[in-house]
């Protein structure tokens, strides 16, 4: 079974610049959630959708957004660019309902902002 | 007070032996825990959940989570080079969603 697989694997970008991220959560999972890893540290939640409403969000400025599609796959867009963006972008899908169960996560979006 | 923990390392310890990693939490309410292992380089990938007070058992990997002092714990057992990497512990925090916190990773180094 495919896993969590997330486009494009890298991409560079330069600063004021827009990105969009694409995920496609594991086949019968319906919730999605967005994390950004910065360099040596943890990964910091971004968002979740279940069932294309999201059900929460971190403590990102409102240049970040995301949204989820009826086959349960996921947008996550960045507006204006900054160099703090440089990131891996994790998406994550999960099989249980929109508050519980394990979070399985696809190999990464590779953000460099110049 | 960060609101997951964990000691950065690295962590090394010989092959054979046992590696201790630990986790500390801050929100009471918790109710779900995960332990993650991360190569460098890759996305994290899952090894162990708790939900419940004691000790769960997978192969080589053992869960420790003790709600009342608020710590999670994963033992590896018999370690093997190929264990080496950071380990990252989760917290779901939101019992509305899955809002996962994690902590900065413990870097573990098994050596041969």
């Amino acid at each position: 079974d495919a896993g969590v697989t997330q486009s494009p694997t890298h991409l560079i970008k330069t600063r004021g610049q827009h990105v969009t991220l694409r995920c496609s959560p594991i086949s019968g999972h319906k919730s999605v959630s967005w994390y950004q890893q910065v360099l040596g540290q943890g990964p910091q939640f971004i968002f979740q959708y279940y069932e294309k409403e999201e059900r929460g969000r971190g403590n990102f400025p409102d240049r970040f957004s995301a949204r989820q599609f009826p086959n349960y796959s996921s947008e996550l867009n960045v507006n204006a660019l900054l160099l703090g963006d440089s990131a891996l972008y994790l998406c994550a899908s999960s099989p249980s309902g929109p508050n519980t169960g394990e979070l399985f996560f696809g190999e990464g979006s590779r953000l460099t902002v110049l | 007070q960060k609101e997951v923990e964990q000691n950065s390392g690295p962590l090394s310890v010989p092959e054979g032996a046992i590696a201790s990693l630990n986790c500390t939490y801050s929100d009471r309410g918790s109710q779900s825990f995960f332990w993650y292992r991360q190569y460098s380089g890759k996305s994290p990938e899952l090894i162990m959940s708790i939900y419940s007070n004691g000790d769960k058992e997978d192969g080589r990997f053992t869960a420790q989570l003790n709600k009342a002092s608020q710590y999670v714990s994963l033992l590896i057992r018999d370690s093997q080079p190929s264990d080496s990497a950071t380990y990252l512990c989760a917290v779901n925090k939101n019992n509305y969603g899955q809002n996962f916190v994690f902590g900065p990773g413990t870097r573990l180094s098994v050596l041969p």
